[in-house]
C-alpha cells in the first residue's frame, strides 16, 4: 500500500538557520502531496501542497517540490524563526491505482528553533 | 467559515464507561477520518469513511466504532474505554479525490 517516510526528529536549529526535512513516498498512480504543521496545543493545518510532478508548493517561506523521479517532497526554509517550532507531517492522497482517497501520513518531525 | 468541529475538547472518564466523541464538518466533504496521536508514534488512523454508510478500518481500529449516517457527522464511539485509549484524537475531512484534509482541534481523552 501507499506509505510516507520522513526523517525522524527531533530537529533543533538556531534562528536563521536553513531547514530541510526529508520526505519520500511509495505510491502507485499520481498522488497529491502535502505538508501539515502542528503548533503546540493545536490541531494540524495545511502548510503547503503539490498536486503533480515538478509542482512547487510554498507558504510562509517554506517550499517543497514534487519530485516523481526520486519520489520525494522535501520541506525547506531558508531562515527559520522561533515561531516555526512545531511538528511537521508529510502526507499523500490519491496514490493507489484506481483512485484511493485515503490520506496517508508520515510519523512527523518535531522542530525546535532556539533564539 | 469552513471548519471541522470536535466535541468535547477534553474528557476524563473511567474504564468501561461508554463514550462518544462527535465530529462535524460544514464543507460537504465525502471523506472523513479519525486519528489518534501518541508521543513517538505519530498519527495513527483509526477508521475512515469515503461517504455516507461507507466506513473502513484504519491501522488501529480495535476498541473503537464509528458510524456515518449523515454526510456531515462522523462520531467516534468507545464502547468500553480502557486506559490504553488515553490519547489525543483528531477528526479530519476532505473533499474530492486528492484534495487536502481539514482537521478538528482535537480531543484529549484520559481513561482512568
Amino acid at each position: 500500500g501507499d506509505s510516507v517516510t520522513q526523517m525522524e526528529g527531533p530537529v533543533t536549529l538556531s534562528e536563521e538557520a536553513f531547514l530541510t526535512i526529508n520526505c519520500t513516498y511509495t505510491a502507485t498512480g499520481y498522488p497529491s502531496l502535502f505538508w501539515y504543521v502542528q503548533y503546540p496545543g493545536e490541531g494540524l493545518q495545511l502548510l503547503l501542497k503539490a498536486t503533480k510532478a515538478d509542482d512547487k508548493g510554498s507558504n510562509k517561506g517554506f517550499e517543497a517540490t514534487y519530485r516523481k523521479e526520486t519520489t520525494s517532497f522535501h520541506l525547506e526554509k531558508g531562515s527559520v524563526q522561533v515561531s516555526d517550532s512545531a511538528v511537521y507531517f508529510c502526507a499523500l492522497r490519491g496514490g493507489t491505482q484506481g483512485g484511493s482517497e485515503k490520506l496517508v501520513f508520515g510519523k512527523g518531525t518535531k522542530l525546535t528553533v532556539n533564539p | 467559515e469552513a471548519q471541522v468541529t470536535q466535541n468535547p475538547r477534553y474528557l476524563i472518564t473511567v474504564t468501561g464507561k461508554k463514550l462518544t466523541v462527535t465530529c462535524s464538518q460544514n464543507m460537504n466533504h465525502e471523506y472523513m477520518s479519525w486519528y489518534r496521536q501518541d508521543p513517538g508514534l505519530g498519527l495513527r488512523q483509526i477508521y475512515y469513511s469515503m461517504n455516507v454508510e461507507v466506513t473502513d478500518k484504519g491501522d488501529v481500529p480495535e476498541g473503537y466504532k464509528v458510524s456515518r449516517k449523515e454526510k456531515r457527522n462522523f462520531p467516534l464511539i468507545l464502547e468500553s474505554p480502557s486506559p490504553n485509549q488515553t490519547s489525543l484524537y483528531f477528526c479530519a475531512s476532505a473533499g474530492y479525490f486528492n484534495a487536502e484534509a481539514f482537521f478538528g482541534q482535537g480531543t484529549r481523552l484520559t481513561v482512568v
